[in-house]
């Protein structure tokens, strides 16, 4: 089972800080890699997808890095809102279109 | 509008009870899937479909079944031989077809069913 590492677990930030988080995955057999954001009470949505390596993606303040060679993908948050308050989640596609969940990072951002 | 629809919301098993969990979506999509979440887990795969009357086992199939008899819908039943069922169930669905890769897969969700035994 391929293994997907988000971290960290949960973020507590303040309204105007800037975030990152990490998701960590094996390389092999990569197909492409899904963002989502997950908020309290309501469905996970798609933020990006990306497939190849260098691929950057950006939606307003936040946006996303890729390195398929060394297995990760960050993601970034300029100026976090309350709004921005979620767990986002990682999700990594493996050729055979297998999709796999991180656990998320969890965050919180204080007005 | 388009999206995926769970009922009920909330639902509460008895011992030895099965009960089944209804996910239906109107995007006109190939492929359904059924996750489970745990606390401090990501979502994992117990079932998915890419076609009507076809699926397959994912991860943690044990004491799962469905069935995809329309494209629209795709139910999970619970059975009594899933000792701890306690948990938010969430489906999903995705284009599957021609067009370009990035379409494909990725997934809609819908709100959740939360199962709680009593």
């Amino acid at each position: 089972i391929l293994n997907v590492e988000q971290s960290p677990q949960s973020l507590h930030v303040q309204e105007g800080d800037s975030t990152n988080f990490t998701c960590s995955f094996p390389s092999s057999n990569f197909y492409a890699l899904h963002w989502y954001r997950w908020e309290t009470a309501k469905s996970p949505e798609a933020l990006f997808v990306m497939t190849l390596n260098g691929d950057e993606k950006k939606k307003g303040r936040i946006s996303a890095t890729l390195n398929t060679k060394e297995g990760y993908s960050y993601l970034y948050i300029k100026g976090s809102q309350p709004e921005d308050s979620a767990t986002y989640l990682c999700a990594p596609v493996r050729r055979g279109f297998k999709t796999i969940f991180g656990a998320g990072t969890r965050l919180f951002v204080k007005a | 509008d388009g999206g995926i629809t769970q009922s009920p919301k909330y639902l509460f098993r008895k011992e030895g009870q099965n009960v089944t969990l209804s996910c239906e979506q109107n995007l006109n999509h190939d492929a359904m899937y059924w996750y489970r979440q745990d606390p401090g887990q990501g979502l994992r795969l117990i079932y998915y479909s890419q076609i009507v009357n076809d699926f397959q086992k994912g991860d943690i199939a044990e004491g799962y079944s469905v069935s995809r008899e329309k494209k629209e819908s795709f139910p999970l039943t619970v059975t009594s031989a899933q000792k701890n069922p306690t948990a938010f169930y969430l489906c999903a669905s995705s284009f599957r077809g021609q067009g370009s890769p990035l379409i494909q897969e990725t997934q809609y969700f819908g709100p959740g069913t939360r199962l709680l035994v009593l």
